[in-house]
């Protein structure tokens, strides 16, 4: 049970701006900050930002920004090694569970 | 270069027990908490439970789902934690990664598949 809601899918071509929504609540990033993830293949997700901070190794065309209950996720400048499905979580104090997004697949055209 | 090795999956029959190990590497191992994530097929990706350093208690924290059938364990002088599956179901089939945990998870290994079918 995904306790946040994402876009199925997102497309775009390379070099065009995508971005990515995760719908919570008060109790989840409403509270606390998200982390996004990225996916190639359903291999080991890579941690891609959390809260506003990129992690190393990111390419810094991708940043996040989160107002209310709802996080997002952009990727300024699509490039083809951004085809991955992406997630977004945080921590969920109704459930004390740490809760993810239901996945967004991103496929550059 | 931060590593994890998950090993143990495998095939086994409803009801069965099966025993995950995540070997860790390149960071201090007994000062990680560490979490396991599970990921069925085609799914998106669960949080099914971690375990905090010893420093912090050593104890570990189960979502309701599988609370009472798995159970998450440590030897830091291993470094390594481990994930027990006790009465498997069949919804129980997925990758299972194990990750660090700090406020998100920040290191992932390459997953174990387990397989429940009869």
């Amino acid at each position: 049970q995904s306790a946040l809601t994402q876009e199925a899918s997102v497309s775009g071509t390379v070099g065009q701006k995508v971005t990515l929504s995760c719908i919570g609540n008060s109790a989840n990033i409403g509270s606390y900050a998200v982390a996004w993830y990225q996916q190639i293949s359903h291999g080991g997700p890579k941690t891609v930002m959390f809260g506003d901070s990129l992690m190393s190794g990111i390419p810094d065309r991708f940043y996040g920004s989160k107002s209310g209950t709802t996080a997002s996720l952009t990727i300024s400048t699509l490039q083809p090694e951004d085809e991955a499905d992406y997630y977004c979580s945080s921590w969920d104090n109704s459930l004390n569970a740490y809760v993810f997004g239901t996945g967004t697949k991103v496929t550059v055209l | 270069e931060v590593q994890l090795v998950e090993s143990g999956g495998g095939l086994v029959k409803p009801g069965g027990s099966l025993r995950l190990a995540c070997e860790g590497s390149g960071f201090a191992f007994s000062d990680a908490w560490m979490s396991w994530v599970r990921q069925a097929p085609g799914k998106g990706l669960e949080w099914i439970g971690r375990i905090k350093s010893g420093s912090n208690g050593g104890t570990a924290d189960y979502p309701a789902p599988v609370r009472g059938r798995f159970s998450i364990s440590r030897d830091d002088s291993e470094r390594t934690v481990y994930l027990q599956m006790n009465s498997l179901k069949t919804e129980d089939t997925a990758i299972y990664f194990c990750a660090t945990e700090h406020y998100y998870f920040d290191y992932w290994g390459q997953g174990a598949l387990v397989t429940v079918s009869s």
